[in-house]
């Protein structure tokens, strides 16, 4: 167990619709990191935090939108779903910005 | 952008063999970093590397960060039918004020016990 922890486990939902991931890193924790892992494009970066703001940023997308909360728990945000959307998502977190990285257990986003 | 080229992309071994996999890059990393995941799970960190020429051990695994800091390697000793899952390697490229992780395809390892 890492210590971070992300729900849901599994979501299901259909094409166009919007669902919103959540992510708590580790106790003492401020960055977190967003990754999206798909059959054919691997473990890409999506997006990092650090104390609620935001430090670095990968190829994600417009319709997808993330933030840190003053709790430090994190939030990604899916709009306008399409098929191809459907994928592992992972949180990680670290104390510092550049510091190992602990993954979460994922969510399985599968949209229909 | 950067690509990590991650070699064997399979291996089916033998319980008691050794195991070595490895990770080259056309551009420099800071940190060289090892994670190993299971089916439905997250990656688990298995060893940290941060100087270039570094060699690092975490029981039967010893990892070393290359010197040209593109590349870097994964020794598994003795392998054990736990150590199936797939190996990743990533680096680590600092930014002005983050960082991001890239990481390998991956090593699918099968141990037959």
């Amino acid at each position: 167990d890492s210590g971070v922890t992300q729900t849901p486990k599994h979501l299901i939902t259909a094409t166009g619709q919007r669902v919103t991931l959540r992510c708590s890193p580790r106790s003492g924790d401020l960055s977190v990191y967003w990754y999206q892992q798909s059959l054919d494009q691997g473990l890409q970066f999506l997006i990092q935090y650090y104390n609620g703001e935001e430090r670095a940023k990968g190829n994600i997308l417009e319709r997808f939108s993330a933030q840190q909360f003053p709790d430090l728990h994190s939030e990604l945000n899916l709009s306008s779903l399409e098929l191809g959307d459907s994928a592992l998502y992972f949180c990680a977190s670290s104390v510092a910005t550049t510091a190992e990285q602990f993954f979460g257990p994922g969510t399985r986003l599968t949209v229909l | 952008g950067q690509q990590l080229n991650q070699s064997p992309q399979s291996m089916f071994i033998q319980e008691g063999e050794d195991v070595s996999m490895n990770c080259t890059s056309s551009s420099i990393f800071n940190t060289w970093l090892w994670y190993k995941q299971d089916p439905g799970e997250g990656p688990v960190l298995l060893i940290a590397l941060y100087k270039a020429g570094e060699l690092t051990s975490n029981g039967r695994l010893t990892a070393q960060f290359g010197i040209t800091r593109k590349d870097s390697f994964l020794n598994i000793s003795a392998s054990i039918p736990s150590d199936v899952g797939i190996y990743f390697c990533a680096g680590q490229l600092r930014e002005t004020s983050g960082s991001r992780l890239t990481f390998g395809e991956g090593t699918q390892l099968t141990v037959n016990p």
